[in-house]
């Protein structure tokens, strides 16, 4: 079966540091990956989504980027965090027909 | 205008009570999902609908897609259905609305 993780679960950053969030799935091969981000009280909000090694779509222009060195590897970076960048980022993966998303555990990050 | 609407945003209920979580959309659509966020921030898909009515043990959902509106039914709710309730559908992305935050008291 398919499991899709994140790291780490909880994140506390100083405002002007860098972020690394990792995702990663296990039981299916090319999946389209998505990473959301829901601030307090709101909505997903997609930022990024990959359909392949390599291949990077955004939604928003923001303070993060993403990348897929690896087929079942999405990461979510930023150079120097925003107090605007706390919220909790949720990892996506879905097959290639988009029906449905399946979400990981998430990651909530809070920058001070 | 978000392109999906959820009603309420808020509910409380008693153990036991019939509930139902509302949802409209305005872009085209090949599914419609309803998704469960608990209270620690894990996300499940409930339903994935395209038309007519779905049912899984006590939840029913069902779509009207001539009106754009579907709801979500809870037949005697217990205190385990608290949770935030996410409408979300498939248009030329996901689109999610902002969700609906259902306590059950017991």
């Amino acid at each position: 079966s398919q499991t899709i993780h994140q790291w780490p679960a909880t994140l506390v950053q100083p405002v002007g540091s860098p972020l690394s969030l990792e995702c990663t799935v296990e039981g299916t091969s090319n999946p389209n990956l998505y990473w959301y981000r829901q601030a307090a009280g709101r909505g997903l909000q997609l930022l990024f989504y990959s359909v392949g090694i390599g291949q990077i779509s955004s939604e928003v222009p923001q303070n993060l980027s993403a990348s897929r060195p690896q087929d079942r590897q999405f990461i979510l970076s930023s150079k120097k965090l925003l107090l605007s960048d706390s919220g909790f980022y949720l990892c996506a993966w879905s097959g290639v027909s988009r029906e449905t998303q399946y979400f990981g555990p998430g990651t909530r990050l809070l920058v001070l | 205008k978000n392109e999906v609407e959820q009603s309420p945003q808020n509910l409380t209920a008693q153990e036991g009570e019939f509930i139902t979580i509302n949802c409209s959309y305005s872009v085209g659509i090949s599914a419609l999902h309803w998704l469960q966020q608990h209270p620690g921030g894990g996300i499940v898909s409930l339903f994935m609908l395209s038309s007519g009515k779905k049912k899984h043990g006590r939840l029913i959902a069902t779509i009207n897609i001539q009106e754009k509106h579907s709801s979500l039914h809870i037949t005697a709710s217990h205190p385990r259905d608290s949770a935030v309730y996410i409408c979300a559908v498939n248009g030329n992305q996901f689109y999610f609305g902002t969700g609906t935050s259902l306590t059950v008291i017991p």
